[in-house]
């Protein structure tokens, strides 16, 4: 119950197109959804973020899609770039994302140029 | 955000030793967290530190092998005790300020010969 389960292990875009990340949870006291991102030998950088009371939240090229009802969360990435190569971490947290996270498998993202 | 500065970035030691691993941030934040991400693999949760209060660790995880110190609110220690090499790993440090969603440093890549 505790897990969050992420989807694909890895993605392949082309320079300009449109790269989702999926995420699906289990536990209904989650309240927090961040999205990581991480490039080689460093750490995970805060991306974007969402709380359950919208269904949507769009930071630039990023956009969280969020469903409540499913329990899952996607991040879009528009006009896709080969810099946005990095791998990617969804997460979810009980305690309004001041508390532990649960972080997903991660996804490995691919920009061709 | 704040600044986390990790030391040392890397290391490479000898079963059996123990190695400190430095956490330095430079504002004051109510929460910092132990994680431990295999190459390629996602973040585990190892502890987490709060000032004036032991560190809560996680299922797996025991204070004799990962011993924590926060001494303040700016500053916390994590020492990897008589390792072997399945300790190999990056051990992450993350803070989070009260509200606040987690902020991470760039790792420590440790290697057990």
């Amino acid at each position: 119950q505790q897990q969050v389960k992420q989807s694909p292990q890895s993605l392949i875009v082309q320079k300009g197109g449109i790269s989702i990340i999926n995420c699906a949870y289990e536990n209904t006291a989650f309240d927090y959804f961040p999205w990581y991102q991480q490039f080689p030998g460093k750490g995970p950088a805060l991306l974007i973020a969402i709380r359950p009371d919208v269904s949507e939240k769009k930071e630039g090229r990023f956009t969280i899609s969020f469903n409540k009802s499913a329990k899952q969360f996607s991040l879009h990435i528009m006009d896709s770039q080969p810099g946005d190569s990095a791998t990617y971490f969804c997460a979810a947290s009980g305690t309004s994302g001041t508390y532990k996270y649960i972080f997903g498998t991660g996804t490995r993202l691919k920009v061709l140029a | 955000s704040a600044v986390i500065s990790q030391k040392p970035s890397r290391d490479i030691c000898q079963r059996g030793t123990s190695l400190t691993i430095q956490c330095q941030v430079d504002s004051q934040v109510t929460m910092m967290f132990w994680y431990r991400q295999q190459p390629g693999q996602s973040l585990t949760l190892i502890a987490t530190a709060n000032q004036g209060s032991e560190a809560t660790y996680e299922s797996g995880f025991v204070i004799d092998k990962f011993p924590i110190s926060r001494p303040n609110l700016t500053f916390s220690t994590l020492t990897v005790s008589n390792m072997s090499p399945e300790d190999s790993s990056i051990y992450l440090c993350s803070v989070a300020g009260q509200g606040q969603p987690q902020h991470f440093g760039d790792g420590t890549r440790l290697s057990i010969l």
